[in-house]
């Protein structure tokens, strides 16, 4: 069954430093998303993206963060300039039509 | 926007019982009712689904309701084995936007 996946699992940088977390989502799906789980908390909405743009995004989305589709299979997100408080799981989904998200595995993100 | 609340935080149950999440929300819009399980360290894994058109759907010992009147929507799962154990979240949206989550609820099922 295909899956969404993203790369890396794992990802520790410094504070002010540039991050970009890879997906790659399910190939057929038209409906791409970023969310983000603080250790321990509820999966909170980044952005969702259709058609090469942006169709909403949340108030954590500012402008340190950017997606980007830069090729027919990768969807990535961009944060310029990390903070501490960046520090989360971020999960990719995706989803053919507008309803039934499938989830990558996550990338956590640790900001010293 | 939307707002999504969960009860019960924690829920312990003894293997074989039923165990009931329950979930509100606010925006009446909201047309896309989802439950995920997430075990440790994992992905969230969609479980059920329900659209607004329904009122209840079951798979196998996993069930949801949904009260649109009401707004609010359960998950039901009987039979409780001790695998269920993992955090559960309810999530509501509508086509095409964000799922808004709720804020978990951790089953433990002890055998």
């Amino acid at each position: 069954e295909p899956e969404v996946t993203q790369t890396p699992s794992h990802q520790v940088t410094q504070m002010g430093q540039e991050v970009i977390l890879r997906c790659v989502p399910i190939s057929n799906h038209l409906y791409f998303y970023w969310y983000r789980q603080i250790l321990g908390q509820k999966v909170e909405f980044l952005v969702s993206f259709y058609n090469n743009e942006i169709s909403e995004k949340s108030e954590i989305f500012d402008d340190q963060f950017s997606v980007e589709r830069p090729d027919g299979s990768n969807f990535t997100l961009k944060i310029r300039s990390t903070k501490l408080e960046d520090s989360a799981m971020y999960f990719c989904a995706s989803s053919v039509y507008q309803e039934t998200q499938y989830f990558g595995p996550g990338t956590r993100l640790l900001v010293l | 926007g939307e707002n999504v609340e969960q009860h019960p935080s924690t829920l312990s149950v003894q293997e074989g019982d039923s165990a009931v999440i329950k979930c509100t929300y606010s925006d009446s819009a909201s047309n896309y009712f989802p439950w995920y399980k997430q075990e440790l360290g994992k992905r969230p894994q969609l479980i059920i689904d329900i659209r607004s058109n329904v009122g209840e759907k079951k798979d196998q010992r996993i069930a949801v309701t949904l009260n649109k009147t009401a707004k609010h929507f359960s998950l039901h799962i009987t039979e409780t084995q001790p695998e269920d154990s993992a955090v559960y979240f309810c999530a509501a949206g509508q086509a095409g936007t964000a799922l808004i989550f709720g804020k978990g609820t951790t089953l433990s099922v002890s055998s």
